[in-house]
């Protein structure tokens, strides 16, 4: 079946560092969505990327989605504490007529003051 | 708009006992999911439903659990007997139905259990 792999597992930066964490899928994809899932709390969607090459920004966050379609990264400029939690990538599992998503193990990013 | 909304938000159990979990979807959303989330892990699809009819129950343990959506709103997931394996966050998510791909999920608070 499909799997959809990140690195690195996790993270510590100093506040005001860059980070960054890289999605991987076995089989192409139609589309990847990112969710951030804050400590005891669920996830919470961030945003889909469709087209091949896409790159999208939600201020200090830049999404970006692989010419080929099988891979996907995350990268924050200027951390802050706020940035602290999981982020997971998910990719659809397209299985006769389910429409899935399979979820990353996550990377778990820490902000140090 | 309100969310999904689940209950309990952690329950305690003995190996061998029995425990269930309620999820209530957004208002009109087609599709429900119920995943299971290890700490340290992503989160797994356990079953999904569309309505109130099972879409992809594979990955479901179906010797111990079960889950229904009467109505196709309301659902619940059971777990019997419960093994200390099954300590896990229990999320579910709505999604109004979309034909061309998957969309947006929305999650609840999810169901914290530990098993002893």
């Amino acid at each position: 079946g499909q799997q959809v792999m990140q690195i690195p597992q996790y993270q510590h930066v100093q506040e005001g560092e860059d980070f960054t964490t890289y999605c991987n899928s076995s089989t192409t994809l139609s589309n990847i969505q990112w969710y951030k899932q804050r400590p005891g709390g669920h996830p919470v969607f961030l945003i889909q990327l469709v087209k091949s090459g896409e790159v999208k920004k939600q201020k200090r966050l830049t999404f970006q989605f692989g010419e080929a379609k099988k891979n996907s990264s995350l990268h924050i400029t200027a951390t802050q504490t706020t940035d602290v939690g999981t982020y997971f990538c998910a990719g659809p599992n397209l299985s006769g007529s389910a429409r899935q998503l399979t979820f990353g193990s996550g990377t778990q990013l820490t902000v140090l003051p | 708009e309100a969310g999904v909304a689940q209950s309990p938000r952690y329950k305690i159990i003995e190996k061998r006992q029995s425990v269930a979990f309620w999820c209530n979807p957004i208002s009109g959303h087609a599709t429900l999911y119920w995943y299971q989330q290890i700490l340290g892990q992503g989160p797994k699809l356990l079953i999904q439903f569309q309505n109130n009819g099972v879409v992809d129950d594979s990955q479901l343990p179906k010797d111990r659990f079960s889950a229904e959506r009467l109505k196709g709103v309301d659902s619940t997931l059971k777990i019997q007997p419960a093994k200390l394996e099954d300590s896990a966050v229990y999320l579910c998510a709505s999604s109004p139905w979309r034909r061309s791909n998957t969309g947006e999920l929305f999650f609840g608070e999810g169901s914290r259990l530990t098993v002893l």
